[in-house]
């Protein structure tokens, strides 16, 4: 089945420290893309990719970074100087030209 | 005034309504309109893709976009209790604009419950 796969679907993370999350898709996609979901808050951008080996910040990148070694994988590192990790996080991705955008079913990050 | 302005609601309504949730926008270089549907814990389910102003119809669900206005809306006939769920507007300037010309902006998501 074509789509995008997140992993892990719950992730518990103690202050101070970084962790990954994963994005893989096999929808032949040349844009992906990571959003952060608040409660009330909608859905913001951290960082987004066009083609590999390149990506823009969006919106609330500060604490967050990301690589793209290979079209199919699109990882987010949330790093110690995110203040305020917590947060239900979304990938997504796209066709080049086209901003009809799918998302994964989404990794639940809570640090304790 | 925010780029993208969604009434969160909550918005309940009883099986077999028609149910109108709207978006409106401020920024006039939008020209891709989308509807996503987010069940709870769930990612987004992109269900309607406009392009410009005008009518698309899939379904139960009809997407209205008004340019003039600054104005969209999404309709749904024939309501079911399936159909409860966040509903989210987003929308984008698309691939002529350059920069983050593939950036989506959001609404903040309707919340809507059917009642059978």
């Amino acid at each position: 089945d074509g789509g995008i796969t997140q992993s892990p679907k719950y992730l518990f993370r103690k202050e101070g420290q970084n962790v990954t999350l994963s994005c893989e898709q096999n929808l032949n996609h040349d844009a992906m893309y990571w959003y952060r979901q608040d409660p009330g808050q909608g859905l913001r951008l951290i960082y987004y990719s066009q083609i590999v080996n390149d990506f823009q910040k969006g919106d609330i990148a500060e604490g967050y970074s990301v690589s793209r070694e290979k079209k199919e994988s699109f990882p987010l590192t949330v790093t110690s100087a995110q203040k305020n990790p917590t947060a239900f996080y979304l990938c997504a991705s796209s066709r080049w030209g086209n901003t009809e955008a799918f998302f994964g079913q989404g990794t639940r990050l809570t640090v304790v | 005034q925010k780029e993208v302005e969604q009434d969160p609601g909550p918005l309940s309504v009883p099986e077999g309504a028609i149910v109108s949730l709207n978006c409106t926008y401020s920024n006039s270089a939008f020209q891709y309109f989308m509807w996503y549907r987010q069940y709870s814990r769930k990612g987004p389910e992109l269900l309607m893709y406009t392009y410009s102003s005008g009518n698309k119809e899939d379904g139960r669900f009809t997407a209205q976009v008004d340019k003039s206005s600054k104005y969209i809306s999404l309709f749904i006939r024939d309501s079911q209790p399936s159909d409860s769920a966040t509903y989210l507007c987003a929308m984008s300037a698309g691939q002529n604009s350059g920069g983050s010309n593939y950036k989506l902006t959001f609404g903040k998501g309707t919340l809507l419950t059917v009642n059978p």
